[in-house]
């Protein structure tokens, strides 16, 4: 059980290139969330997806994109990298048993962004 | 809004020493509490959480936090720290509903002095 896996982990890109980083879980997990995090902020919530086919905004979601095409995979696209771009992204994973439940989310290692 | 206050960036104590991080919280109903750990270059791992009942919360590595609903506080403890306890320590919200989400707090560097 690999629980949440990221890659990659660490990544230089040049201003305007594009990129993807990639999200699985292997907990069949219906919940999904992406972070950055960055020196002094904690973390924000990027995007989030309930369950495969449903995506949302979260509180910093210019400059990306999600799908969520199965319950296992939520990659995070960038479409023009900005150097406003450049922090530590974790993506993690909960399965709230009924709505209205929270329960404990799961990280991933974080991948590592430099946009230079 | 929900938000969670840190109100310690930065924390120094001497191996052996007891540890109190704080944490405050905002949020209108009663709150689900997280405590988070981050190692140097790794993610997040729970410490332990907080969602109903005694309101003094063990979790692991030795770490407590307690519950406290008139000063709107989960402080985490702990009596012996050790070198390894090295780490950034973050507070986090969670308002359940129909998303889950989680309110992180700033967080809070801790050395540990030998």
């Amino acid at each position: 059980n690999a629980g949440v896996t990221q890659t990659p982990k660490f990544r230089i890109l040049k201003i305007g290139q594009s990129m993807t980083l990639q999200c699985t879980q292997d907990m069949n997990h219906n919940y999904m969330y992406w972070y950055r995090q960055d020196p002094g902020m904690g973390l924000k919530l990027i995007y989030y997806s309930v369950g495969a086919g449903i995506t949302d905004k979260g509180e910093v979601p210019n400059g990306y994109n999600v799908s969520r095409s199965t319950t296992e995979d939520f990659p995070l696209r960038l479409e023009l990298a900005a150097p406003s771009q450049t922090s530590v992204y974790f993506c993690a994973s909960s399965y709230p048993r009924s709505v209205g439940d929270q329960e404990t989310q799961y990280f991933g290692p974080g991948t590592r962004l430099l946009v230079l | 809004a929900q938000s969670v206050t840190q109100p310690d960036i930065h924390i120094t104590v001497s191996e052996g020493a007891s540890l109190e991080l704080r944490c405050n919280y905002s949020y209108g109903a009663t709150p689900y509490l997280f405590w988070y750990v981050q190692s140097p270059g790794q993610g997040l791992q729970l410490l332990l959480k907080y969602f109903s009942g005694d309101t003094l919360v063990q979790g692991i590595k030795g770490f407590e936090a307690e519950f406290k609903r008139s000063q709107s506080s989960f402080n985490l403890r702990k009596p012996s720290v050790h070198w390894s306890d090295a780490a950034e320590y973050f507070c986090a919200v969670g308002a359940g509903g129909a998303t889950n989400k989680l309110i992180f707090g700033t967080g809070t560097l801790l050395a540990v002095q030998p």
